[in-house]
């Protein structure tokens, strides 16, 4: 049971590149999330998806982009890469079904954009 | 706007002795919140809840008190040991069927053996 899984484990970019980062779930989870976590600014939402089929903008989602391509697959890409979206990308999922749970964290991807 | 603040960024214990971690929130609405602990180059792990129906809830060593008048949490940690050294988020969330939490910007625990 690998829980979340994200790729790649870590990626360098340069400004304007383009990339997408692979989160999988294998909990059968309905909901799943991405955030960023930046030296004194913890963990921010910058995108979600609440269930198949939908996604919602997070705290910072200028410049992302994200598409849900199934229940257990959620990508974030970044269209035209810039310095300040270095940072550690965390993706998460949770069971989403009305009541309150917890989240589980894939690894990370560290990506540095030069 | 940080809705959910940790003021400590840094904290130091001895070994054995109780680790006390502090969260502040400004929105009344947050009804449920969460402890989670992470480690270097892993993704943070959940440790602990509460809601807000609550004032306490214990788990093992781990106990969080929740003060909604104060809009304060914190999280005990007895007796502390060299393994609990990691950063602590606590997060917040509303009743609203969005499954979204705020997050804290973390407490770095360092208990010394």
């Amino acid at each position: 049971n690998a829980g979340v899984t994200q790729t790649p484990k870590f990626q360098v970019l340069k400004t304007g590149q383009s990339m997408t980062l692979q989160c999988a779930q294998d909990m059968n989870h309905n909901s799943m999330y991405w955030y960023r976590q930046d030296p004194g600014m913890g963990l921010r939402l910058i995108y979600y998806s609440a269930s198949e089929g939908t996604t919602d903008k997070g705290e910072v989602p200028n410049g992302y982009n994200v598409s849900r391509l199934n229940k257990r697959e959620f990508s974030l890409r970044l269209e035209s890469a810039a310095p300040s979206q270095t940072s550690v990308y965390f993706c998460a999922s949770s069971r989403g079904d009305g009541s309150y749970n917890e989240q589980f964290f894939g690894p990370g991807t560290r990506l540095t954009v030069l | 706007d940080q809705q959910v603040k940790q003021n400590s960024p840094s904290l130091s214990v001895q070994e054995g002795r109780i680790s006390i971690l502090n969260c502040d929130y400004t929105n009344s609405m947050f009804d449920y919140f969460l402890w989670y602990k992470k480690y270097p180059a892993e993704g943070p792990t959940f440790l602990i809840s509460i809601s807000s129906i609550k004032d306490k809830n214990e788990d093992g060593r781990f106990t969080v008190f929740l003060n909604k008048s104060a809009k304060h949490l914190s999280l005990h940690i007895v007796p502390s040991q060299p393994g609990d050294s990691a950063v602590y988020f606590c997060a917040a969330s509303v009743t609203s069927g969005t499954y979204k939490y705020i997050f804290g910007t973390g407490t770095r625990l360092k208990v010394l053996a």
